[in-house]
């Protein structure tokens, strides 16, 4: 059971360059969600997606699209990444209704530095 | 989303027991609250959820007073590989698309 993959786990992008992370879960999870993290900072949250076919915005959006292409995958999407956007980003999904531990489990991250 | 208040840092020593102590005023009715713990590098990992009263789990138990204003994530007896951060959250976890905010966790350092 890999739980939730992320791929690539580093990238080094020039400002202006674009480019698309990865996330799947295989835990037939419905909701999964895209957050960023700064040195020494919380989980700030980009987007989630509740379900197949939705996405809403998150704490943080500007800069960023996501696609979730069915249910198990959740991609974010960088247009013309800034070296504002360089930072750790986690994706994460959610059983939501269920018996017992409602929790999030999350993937190891990519770490993306924007030159 | 119910904000929640928790100490920046906390220090211990092997062996003791640790409480961190959240505050979450404006908690709603369906809210749960969820403790993730976060080493370096790593994504956060979920360690212990709660409605009311106690929960206890193999890692740690879970505080909930009945005005559930509050809560205390204790962890009996803690080791240095217990140093990490703690984040405390509060969220209708039952319904589809709950969105956690994270805040800036508290930073638990376990010394010898």
């Amino acid at each position: 059971n890999a739980g939730v993959t992320q791929t690539p786990k580093f990238q080094v992008l020039k400002t202006g360059q674009s480019m698309t992370l990865q996330c799947a879960q295989d835990m037939n999870h419905n909701s999964m969600y895209w957050y960023r993290q700064d040195p020494g900072m919380g989980l700030r949250l980009i987007y989630y997606s509740a379900s197949e076919g939705t996405t809403d915005k998150g704490e943080v959006p500007n800069g960023y699209n996501v696609s979730r292409l069915n249910k198990r995958e959740f991609s974010l999407r960088l247009e013309s990444a800034a070296p504002s956007q360089t930072s750790v980003y986690f994706c994460a999904s959610n059983r939501d209704r269920g018996l017992a531990n409602y929790g999030y489990t999350f993937g190891s991250g990519t770490r993306l530095t924007v030159v | 989303l119910a904000k929640t208040t928790q100490p920046i840092s906390m220090d211990s020593y092997e062996g003791q027991e640790v409480n961190i102590t959240c505050s979450h005023n404006n908690i709603a009715t369906n809210d749960y609250i969820t403790w993730y713990q976060q080493f370096p590098s790593q994504g956060p990992r979920f360690i212990i959820q709660g409605y009311k009263t106690k929960v206890t789990n193999e890692v740690a138990s879970l505080f909930i007073p009945a005005d559930r204003k509050s809560s205390t994530l204790s962890l009996p007896r803690v080791s240095l590989s217990d140093t990490a951060v703690y984040y405390c959250l509060v969220g209708d976890m039952a319904s589809a698309g709950t969105a956690l905010i994270f805040g800036k966790g508290t930073t638990l350092s376990v010394s010898s």
